[in-house]
């Protein structure tokens, strides 16, 4: 079946260092891709989105895009701040539209 | 923007008890709903789809006897947590979108606690 990998956390970085964090995905068909943020106390939040090949998402400085060579979608923001300390969920939507979560990776941005 | 409200937000139960958690889309009427549960420091799991007026549909290996979910209408989900016990403490968060592609809402979650 469909599925996400992403990598392990805690990623701590200090503010202003790039962060990338690594997604890969498994699916039958077209999927469409999501990144999920979930900080401290709070529900989840869709960062951004792909919903198909070569298409990039992005949002508050956030950048993914749908790769299918690789069946990737790899976070990546430039210069990071504390307040983007969370968990980070790679999600793919199947063609039931219902939503398959990476296991989360935690972010620690240090002053 | 779209808001789904998810009550209660803890809850502590003695074991043995039956836990309702309501999910609630307060601005558009929600045809599918969505319930997952978290365990620390995992991902989401997802338990069962809503769909308004219909059964709801279970996930493999989620006992549908112990994990009631009703929707009654286009705006109220429910999960039944029913006889309780220890390792159904979890964190249990609601998903729902207005029609097949509209983007998914989430509840802030349910953190259960069942002593």
């Amino acid at each position: 079946g469909d599925s996400v990998t992403q990598m392990e956390g805690p990623v701590t970085l200090s503010e202003e260092a790039f962060l990338t964090i690594n997604c890969t995905y498994t699916a039958t068909g077209y999927p469409s891709l999501f990144w999920y943020v979930q900080y401290p106390g709070e529900g989840l939040q869709l960062l951004l989105k792909a919903t198909k090949a070569d298409d990039k998402g992005s949002n508050k400085g956030f950048e993914a895009t749908y790769r299918k060579e690789t069946t990737s979608f790899h976070l990546e923001k430039g210069s990071v701040q504390v307040s983007d300390s969370a968990v980070y969920f790679c999600a793919l939507s199947d063609s039931w539209g219902k939503l398959q979560f990476g296991a989360g990776t935690q972010v620690v941005v240090t002053p | 923007g779209a808001v789904v409200s998810q009550h209660p937000s803890r809850v502590i139960c003695k074991s043995g008890t039956s836990v309702k958690i309501e999910c609630r889309s307060l601005d558009f009427q929600a045809t599918t709903m969505f319930w997952y549960r978290q365990f620390p420091k995992q991902s989401l799991m997802l338990m069962a789809t809503s769909n308004e007026g219909s059964k709801a549909t279970y996930e493999q290996g989620v006992e549908k006897d112990k994990f009631l979910i009703n929707h009654a209408s286009l705006t109220l989900s429910t999960l039944t947590v029913t006889s309780a016990h220890p390792e159904d403490s979890s964190f249990y968060i609601c998903s729902a979108r207005e029609y097949y592609n509209s983007p998914l809402h989430f509840g802030n979650g349910t953190r259960l606690t069942v002593t």
